[in-house]
This record gives C-alpha cells, structure tokens and sequence, in this order.
C-alpha cells in the first residue's frame, strides 16, 4: 500500500532564517506531488505540483520554492522566511498523469510558525 | 476564477442524527469533486470522489451527490456517530491529469454522544 510521510510535524523558526520541508511518498512510481498550505481562516492553496524528477510548476508567486530531486521525494525550501510564511504546510500525491480519477492523499502536515 | 463555498460553517447535532453537508461552486467546468474529512491538527483523509459525469458515490454511512450544472454538492452522513467529528472539505478539480484543487473553507462537525 502507498504511504506519504512529511517531517517535520512542527516547526517555529525565526524571520529571515531558511527553511527545508520534506516529503517522501512510498509504494507508488512516478506520483504526481504537490505541496498545499492552509493559513489561518483560510481554506487550503496550491503552492507547487510537480508531474516528475526536476519538473515543478508554480501556483503563486511568493517566497518559497519546491524541488523534486528524486521520483518520490518532493522539498519546499525558502531562503529566508517571512512571517507571512506561518501556516499548515501539507504534501500530497495522487497517481500519474493519465489516471483522470485518482483522489488525492495527504500527509500528516507541518505546523510552520515563524517569530 | 473558481470559487468554493460549504455551509454550514459549523454544526453541532447529537449522535444518531442523519445531516447534510452543502457545498457550492461558482464555475461548473469541473473534472472531478472530492470530499476529505480533516481531523484537528492532521492531514486530509479522502472519503468520496465523483467524476464529473457521475451523480453520486456511496460508501458505507457517507453519500455524496454532484448537480455539476447548478454547482452543487452534498456530503449525506447516516447515522451520525461522535467519531464523525471533524472538519470537513470539498474541493473540486478543473484538470485533468493534475489534481490542482480548489478546496472551499469547510464545516465544522461535532457530534455529542
């Protein structure tokens, strides 16, 4: 069976430091990945989707960055943080493009508060 | 631009209830809609998804209907039970392949024993 896993589960980190997400997906090939966030009041807003290896695509302009270095591993990163950045940073992966229908599973979630 | 709306916001019934979820959506050119439920402090579990050319899909006590023309969907829940607490969201899809969700704010659920 397909697992997601997203370290870690919470974080508080102070302005202008970096961040590293991580998000490992196992028991499936070539998943499509994509990282939401949900900030407080607000309901849940793609960030990145990523179809492949090196392949990442941007829904909002902002402070973050995505990368997919391995077919299962998806990262969300950003060189220094903003407080704006706080929120409920989620990974998720579905199956491969093609499959039209697939329902998309969530990790667990990292809680991000920036001070 | 996609819009999702749940309503209730929030709803409190005591444990047998049956209840309905509303959930609407502003442009009817979907693929597909899905229900997640989100416990507090967790990830989204996926309980139901419905094509875009189908009208509903059962599984165990949960229904969920699809009017894709009038932008509308309904969670139906049976015999509702303390362990159905949670946060639950509908979000809707308009590609296919990807599943770039447009996810709605969700209704609160608390069902006292």
């Amino acid at each position: 069976s397909q697992t997601i896993h997203q370290w870690p589960a919470t974080l508080v980190q102070p302005v202008g430091s970096p961040l590293s997400l991580e998000c490992t997906v196992e028991g499936t090939s070539n998943p499509n990945l994509y990282w939401y966030r949900q900030a407080a009041g607000r309901g849940l807003q793609l960030l990145f989707y990523s179809v492949g290896i090196g392949q990442i695509s941007s829904e909002v302009p902002q402070n973050l960055s995505a990368s997919r270095p391995q077919d299962r591993q998806f990262i969300l990163s950003s060189k220094k943080l903003l407080l704006s950045d706080s929120g409920f940073y989620l990974c998720a992966w579905s199956e491969p493009t093609g499959f039209l229908f697939s329902p998309l599973h969530f990790g667990n979630g990292t809680r991000l508060t920036v001070t | 631009k996609q819009e999702v709306t749940q309503i209730p916001a929030a709803l409190s019934v005591p444990e047998g209830e049956n209840l309905v979820l509303n959930c609407s959506f502003t442009d009817s050119a979907i693929y597909n809609l899905q229900w997640f439920r989100q416990d507090p402090g967790k990830g989204l579990t996926s309980l139901l998804l419905i094509q875009s050319s189908q009208r509903e899909q059962t599984s165990g006590r949960l229904n969920a209907s699809l009017d894709k023309s009038s932008g509308r969907s309904t969670l139906y829940i049976a015999a509702s039970q303390p362990g159905d607490s949670a946060t639950y969201l509908c979000a809707v899809s308009r590609d296919t392949g990807f599943q770039k969700l447009v996810f709605g704010t969700g209704t609160r659920l608390l069902v006292s024993p």
